[in-house]
C-alpha cells in the first residue's frame, strides 16, 4: 500500500499570501496518478488537480499542481478567503487507493 | 447535472446490521465506477472500495475488506454500502463518488454524494 504523508499538517496564512502544501508518497506515484482535493466544514471533498497538474472543471488558476515520482505539491498563489479549507492528496494508480492525512490551511 | 444523492443519516446500536444507498442520476451510472469513503469524527479521509455498476465488479481496501459489503443495482442507478453487525467505531461519515471517467477505476473522484452520517451507540 503506498502511503501518503503530507505537510504540514496545518499552514496559518494570511488573505493574499501563498500556500504551498506538501504530499510525499512512500514509492513512486503511478503515471503520475495524483489528485488533490478541498473539503470544507460540512462538506464534501470536492477534486481540484489531478494527473498531478490539471485543474478539475471549475477550478480557479491561483490553484495549481507539481511533481512527479514521490514528491507533488500544490499552490495556492494567492488565498482568498474561500480557500482556508483541509486539502488531502489521493494516489489513484494503485490499488489500494489512498489518501494522505490532510493539510489545513487556516486564517491567520 | 451530475448528482450522487446519499440516503439519510442512521442512528444504530451495535450488533445492528444497515445499508446505506447511494443514487446517480444525469449520467450513464452504470459505466462509471463508484467508490465509497469513510471519514471518521474530526479525520481524514479513507478508501474503503469501489464497484463498477455494470457487472458488479468489487474490489476492497484490505483494511475494509471482510468488514462491508458494496454492491449496486444498475437498473436504479444505486449503489450500497451495508454492514451485517455494526460496531462503535463504524461511526463515521460515508461518502460516494463516481470515478470521472466512463469504463476505468485509475481516475479520479469528480462527483461526491453528499455523505451520510452512521452514529451506532448503544
Amino acid at each position: 500500500e503506498i502511503v501518503l504523508t503530507q505537510s504540514p499538517g496545518t499552514l496559518s496564512l494570511s488573505p493574499g499570501e501563498r500556500a504551498a502544501l506538501s504530499c510525499r508518497a512512500s514509492q513512486s506515484v503511478y503515471s503520475n496518478y495524483l489528485a488533490w482535493y478541498q473539503q470544507k466544514p460540512g462538506q464534501a471533498p470536492r477534486l481540484l488537480i489531478y494527473g498531478v497538474s490539471s485543474r478539475a472543471t471549475g477550478i480557479p488558476d491561483r490553484f495549481s499542481g507539481s511533481g512527479s515520482g514521490t514528491d507533488f505539491t500544490l499552490t495556492i498563489s494567492r488565498l482568498e478567503p474561500e480557500d482556508f479549507a483541509v486539502y488531502y492528496c489521493q494516489q489513484y494508480g494503485y490499488s489500494p487507493r489512498t489518501f494522505g492525512p490532510g493539510t489545513k490551511v487556516e486564517i491567520k | 447535472e451530475v448528482q450522487l444523492v446519499q440516503s439519510g443519516a442512521e442512528v444504530k446500536k451495535p450488533g445492528e446490521s444497515l445499508k446505506i444507498s447511494c443514487k446517480g442520476s444525469a449520467y450513464n451510472f452504470a459505466n462509471y465506477w463508484v467508490t465509497w469513503v469513510r471519514q471518521m469524527p474530526g479525520k481524514g479521509l479513507e478508501w474503503m472500495g469501489i464497484i463498477y455498476p455494470s457487472d458488479s465488479d468489487t474490489r476492497y481496501s484490505p483494511s475494509f475488506q471482510g468488514l462491508v459489503t458494496i454492491s449496486a443495482d444498475k437498473s436504479i442507478s444505486t449503489a450500497y454500502l451495508q454492514w451485517s453487525s455494526l460496531k462503535a467505531s463504524d461511526t463515521a461519515i460515508y461518502y460516494c463518488a463516481r470515478h470521472s471517467e466512463h469504463g476505468t477505476s485509475w481516475t479520479p473522484l469528480d462527483y461526491w454524494g453528499q455523505g451520510t452520517l452512521v452514529t451506532v451507540s448503544s
